[in-house]
């Protein structure tokens, strides 16, 4: 079945630690998103790829970073300059081009900062 | 900058009643599209519907369907029938038409539906 992929579901960490989030898709798209979800808010953008080797800043790309090195994979990883990093994290993808493509979002990775 | 308001945190409604959730947004473009997604418990985020901002007619999806003002800039979300399986978060976002396709989000209303 063709989708995407979030591992793992649930994510613990101290602070001060490094930590990558997995995002995987099989759809063949070229674009791909990352976005965080807080409570009372809604989604917010942290990095978008729309192709392998090339990766833009978000709204809110302080204390994270990704890479693009192959057109299925777009891992995100929150390093310990980011002050706040509990939340939701939310992995999307796409086709690319300026005519609509509709995103397609994983299942999601919770991180906790203990 | 566009912005994505919506104005209820909550709303409730009983089995096989109408809901109606509001979205207003804020864009200087012409060329846009709107959409509403659903986050139900599981978190999945799953497209309910969307509306390119050139068609004057509204978007309907089964028992989902838009009222789309463009003068307004409003764009609501009517469900019909409600059913259990419809308590969920609501998105409303939006797109602009050209360049990246960035997705513009709205803080979410949460439907409850009660037997």
């Amino acid at each position: 079945d063709g989708g995407i992929t979030q591992s793992p579901k649930y994510l613990f960490r101290k602070e001060g630690q490094n930590v990558t989030l997995s995002c995987e898709q099989n759809l063949n798209h070229d674009a791909m998103y990352w976005y965080r979800q807080d409570p009372g808010q809604g989604l917010r953008l942290i990095y978008y790829s729309q192709i392998v080797n090339d990766f833009q800043k978000g709204d809110i790309a302080e204390g994270y970073s990704v890479s693009r090195e192959k057109k299925e994979s777009f891992p995100l990883t929150v390093t310990s300059a980011q002050k706040n990093p509990t939340a939701f994290y939310l992995c999307a993808s796409s086709l690319a081009g300026a005519s609509y493509n509709e995103q397609f979002f994983g299942p999601g990775t919770r991180l906790t900062v203990l | 900058a566009q912005t994505v308001t919506q104005s209820q945190p909550e709303m409730s409604v009983q089995e096989a009643e109408t809901v109606t959730l509001s979205c207003t947004y804020d864009t200087s473009e012409s060329d846009y599209y709107l959409f509403w997604y659903k986050q139900p418990p599981s978190r999945q985020m799953i497209l309910v519907i969307r509306q390119e901002a050139y068609k004057q007619q509204n978007a309907t999806e089964n028992r989902f369907s838009v009222n789309f003002q463009k003068a307004a800039k409003s764009f609501s979300l009517k469900i019909s029938d409600s059913q259990l399986g419809d308590a969920a978060m609501y998105f409303c976002a939006y797109r602009s038409g050209t360049g990246f396709q960035k997705l513009v989000f709205g803080t979410g209303t949460r439907l409850l539906v009660s037997p």
